[in-house]
């Protein structure tokens, strides 16, 4: 499979507890976006990545939000100190950064529960 | 400001019906990217379409048509002869500047009945 991939798909956690998630891009894809959506509403930017350089952090990303993407390839997300509001689903898309605009794919996306 | 506007919270059809799914956005760019999306109840985000602003060309791909309208801010999506496997949340985004980030409508869930 040669697409998006996220690990876990699902995790469930208790409050205060430290979560982090896993992104595998499409391989040659030089971009990674990280998102975060809720029942019924669309995805809400959390921070992106071009190479291993993190160009852009939301201000919806508190600092118990961390992201990195060490080699440039796969990137991870932690979350310190869980709420309960930090409970949705976790996306992450790859694009291929050219000179003209590409789309971004989305993996299937980590949902998390917090208790 | 930008903004993605989709009206349409949900939308129920028998199967077989013609049915458009309405976006209308806002931004001060010159240049910029528009998108579909169709989010099934799998949950994994399938792309559809992109068009840029500069091209106002229709485009028609199978059941699917998207009628981009740059005087009305709109960029519609039409699922001719709908089918149950239609049935999805799909969204509409605006993408600009060089982060190219995407800003978001908050989706219209299509339920295609048989």
């Amino acid at each position: 499979d040669t697409g998006v991939s996220q690990n876990p798909r699902h995790k469930i956690t208790k409050r205060g507890q430290n979560v982090t998630f896993r992104c595998d891009p499409i391989s040659e894809h030089n971009r990674l976006y990280w998102y975060r959506q809720t029942l019924g509403q669309g995805p809400e930017f959390l921070t992106y990545f071009q190479n291993e350089a993190q160009l852009e952090k939301s201000r919806l990303l508190s600092d118990r939000f961390s992201a990195e993407r060490p080699k440039g390839s796969f990137s991870t997300l932690e979350i310190q100190r869980t709420e309960q509001g930090d409970s949705a689903m976790y996306l992450c898309a790859s694009s291929l950064v050219l000179a003209a605009y590409n789309e971004q794919f989305f993996g299937p996306g980590t949902r998390l529960t917090v208790l | 400001a930008q903004k993605v506007t989709q009206a349409q919270t949900e939308i129920s059809v028998v199967e077989k019906e013609d049915v458009t799914l309405d976006c209308v956005y806002e931004t001060r760019d010159t240049t910029y990217y528009l998108f579909w999306y169709k989010q099934p109840p799998s949950g994994e985000l399938v792309f559809l379409i992109r068009r840029n602003s500069f091209d106002e060309q229709n485009e028609i791909s199978g059941r699917y048509s998207w009628n981009f309208q740059k005087s009305t801010s709109s960029f519609n999506f039409t699922i001719t002869a709908s089918q149950v496997v239609d049935s999805a949340v799909y969204f509409c985004a605006l993408g600009n500047g060089n982060n190219r980030k995407l800003i978001w409508g908050l989706g219209t869930s299509l339920a295609v009945n048989p």
